[in-house]
């Protein structure tokens, strides 16, 4: 069945540092692709999606690119600052359906 | 983006009492609601999915009987865990779609925290 894998974290950074964390999907067809943020103590937010091949989703310095030659939708920041400390979860919606399938999220911790 | 409410935002029941939970969209009309459960460490797993006057879909061994959810109104959604055990101690959270950044776009609530004693 469509599934989606993210990397484990925590991941932990200084502010300015680069982010990337990894999402790779199985699907068949051709899934739309979100990234979800969920602060403390806070519902999940959608921060970026995007709909087919190549479209890049970007919001907020966060950008992520749908590649589906590797089945993948990294999400990347050039410079984290700590308000961006969060979990952060990979999702993709089945072509044929209304539900979204989810990656086990990743923490990101940033410190000054 | 559009609002999403949860009421209660945590709840402590004794073993075989039955627990509601409200879903609330704030400023769009949600013509399907999702519910989800959440463990410790692990993904958001759908349980059902709703829309606005009909029954619910299940997913795959989520007991219907067990878990109750009501969608009447285009703002409203609600979740009753019927004669609740400590192992349905979870996150629940819901979700909507509808007038408000196309139907492949959901809106969270905040989640729902159940402690079954």
């Amino acid at each position: 069945g469509d599934s989606v894998t993210q990397m484990e974290g925590p991941v932990t950074l200084s502010e300015e540092a680069f982010l990337t964390i990894n999402c790779t999907y199985t699907a068949t067809g051709y899934p739309s692709l979100f990234w979800y943020v969920q602060y403390p103590g806070e519902g999940l937010q959608l921060l970026l999606k995007a709909t087919k091949a190549d479209d890049k989703g970007s919001n907020k310095g966060f950008e992520a690119t749908y590649r589906k030659e590797t089945t993948s939708f990294h999400l990347e920041k050039g410079s984290v600052q700590v308000s961006d400390s969060a979990v952060y979860f990979c999702a993709l919606l089945t072509q044929a359906g209304t539900a979204l399938i989810f990656g086990k999220g990743t923490t990101l911790s940033v410190s000054s | 983006g559009a609002v999403v409410s949860q009421h209660p935002s945590r709840v402590i029941c004794k073993s075989g009492t039955s627990v509601k939970i409200e879903c609330r969209s704030l400023d769009f009309q949600a013509t399907t609601m999702f519910w989800y459960r959440q463990f410790p460490k692990k993904s958001l797993m759908l349980m059902a999915t709703s829309n606005e006057g009909s029954k619910a879909t299940y997913e795959q061994g989520v007991e219907k009987d067990k878990f109750l959810i009501n969608h009447a109104s285009l703002t409203l959604s609600t979740l009753t865990v019927t004669s609740a055990h400590p192992e349905d101690s979870s996150f629940y959270i819901c979700s909507g779609t509808g007038d408000r950044g196309g139907t492949d776009t959901q809106y969270f609530g905040p989640g729902t925290r159940l402690t079954v004693l």
